[in-house]
């Protein structure tokens, strides 16, 4: 089965740079999540849209934003990188409201030197 | 105070032993719970998740759910090695837009062969 597929796997990023991540729900998902996880932490919830409008929102810095396109795919522009950044960035995806299980792809990790 | 409070561990248990996992939460009017294991650098994997007082097995999983003490329970019955990992409580917070998680810290288990 198609699982939620997120581009790149690995990102090394100098600090002040720009990185954009990427990520494809499985089809027929129409809700996508962000979610940061850092080093020995939970995930931590991002923001999540739903039929390409922002659905609502977590703990995310001023400096990323995100969105979702026609094609359901959303991706996260994460600006002015700090080293505080760096962690897995994990994607996931689910069909509103019928079914309440998301499903995660497998993370983009980031690193900021 | 965290919407989803677990015991971080690590739980060790040997093989064939029966894990049990423990989960509590904050908000009386939280409806819907996720267990999601966790394996080291990967993304969480949905275990299962449950909604209605009482217990929902699936294969050597079962989760328990007890409203009244906002208790969340996984027990894993045979453990096998395979399943050494994390393992994430995760809430649907109440008022949420759509179905976004909030987790717990994690409880790390450990299998011995």
């Amino acid at each position: 089965a198609a699982g939620v597929i997120q581009s790149p796997r690995h990102l090394i990023k100098e600090k002040r740079e720009t990185a954009t991540l990427k990520c494809y729900p499985i089809p027929r998902h129409d809700t996508v999540y962000w979610y940061q996880q850092g080093p020995g932490q939970d995930p931590q919830f991002l923001i999540s849209f739903y039929e390409k409008m922002q659905s609502d929102k977590g703990s995310i810095p001023d400096r990323f934003s995100a969105q979702q396109f026609s094609d359901y795919h959303s991706e996260l522009n994460m600006s002015s990188l700090e080293l505080g950044d760096s962690a897995l960035y994990f994607c996931a995806s689910s069909l509103f409201p019928d079914q309440l299980e998301a499903f995660f792809g497998q993370g983009t990790r980031l690193t900021v030197v | 105070q965290k919407e989803v409070e677990q015991n971080s561990g690590p739980l060790s248990v040997p093989e064939g032993a029966i894990a049990s996992l423990n989960c509590t939460y904050s908000d009386r009017g939280s409806q819907s719970f996720f267990w999601y294991r966790q394996y080291s650098g990967k993304s969480p994997e949905l275990i299962m998740f449950i909604y209605s007082n009482g217990d929902k097995e699936d294969g050597r999983f079962t989760a328990q759910l007890n409203k009244a003490s906002q208790y969340v329970s996984l027990l894993i019955r045979d453990s096998q090695p395979s399943d050494s990992a994390t393992y994430l409580c995760a809430v649907i917070p109440p008022g949420s837009n759509d179905y976004k998680l909030s987790f717990g810290a994690g409880t790390t288990v450990t299998v011995r062969a």
